[in-house]
């Protein structure tokens, strides 16, 4: 079984300022990982993910994730934040294989609030 | 092509009622995976339908069930209606392939009165 641990549940950020979202998860398997967004009244969309290969993993809009195995974390990034980024994000990982059969396992979910 | 569709986007129920709940999966996609999120419990995985058949189900009473169609078009089912039923009901599908990357509706808004 999996679990993933948010370790904040609110995250409030000045506009241009650094972010960092925090993840942490585990799985006596090795595991795909997912961050997820959701706007208000709308379901999630997916920002980025780490399936294999490079560690760090980035998405159109700027954000970043790195995938530390040793420290089963996979925290979110970006450098610079805006307004539009205020929303929920999720993290979420599924074993390698797709022996899952369609189930993610999601973390609690931080708020991001950007503030003018 | 067209994204994941859910209808109702938002209902109403009394207690005791039953419900039956929509989704259209993006075309060419055979997998539909439905998860309950509220405030307390957060996202939790409820069950996934693949060719018509339910592959996996999560820890939800048996009040809680679905159905996929040929055309992978896929219901879920809430029977006897509880307060604690209220929630987003968000569903998602996914391609064929070895990992589950999955593409999520709008979700429909349900409210147990």
């Amino acid at each position: 079984a999996q679990s993933v641990t948010q370790l904040d549940s609110q995250v409030p950020v000045f506009e241009e300022a650094p972010v960092e979202l925090r993840c942490n998860y585990s799985s006596s398997v090795s595991v795909y990982l997912f961050w997820y967004v959701q706007y208000p009244n709308q379901g999630l969309q997916l920002l980025l993910k780490y399936l294999s290969g490079s560690t760090l993993v980035e998405s159109i809009n700027g954000f970043e994730a790195e995938f530390n195995k040793s420290q089963t974390s996979f925290h979110l990034r970006k450098p610079s934040v805006h307004i539009s980024d205020t929303a929920e994000y999720f993290c979420a990982v599924t074993p390698e294989g797709g022996t899952s059969y369609g189930k993610l396992t999601f973390g609690q979910g931080t708020i991001l609030t950007v503030h003018p | 092509k067209a994204g994941v569709t859910q209808t109702p986007r938002y209902l109403i129920k009394t207690r005791g009622q039953q419900v039956t709940l929509s989704c259209s999966p993006i075309s060419g996609h055979r997998s539909v995976s439905w998860y309950q999120q509220t405030p307390g419990q957060g996202l939790q995985f409820l069950f996934e339908y693949f060719s018509e058949t339910q592959r996996n189900k999560g820890n939800f009473p048996g009040r809680f069930s679905g159905r996929q169609f040929s055309n992978s078009r896929s219901e879920m089912n809430v029977s006897t209606l509880e307060l604690g039923d209220s929630a987003l009901y968000l569903c998602a599908s996914t391609a064929s392939g070895d990992y589950n990357e999955q593409f999520f509706g709008p979700g429909t808004r349900l409210t147990v009165l």
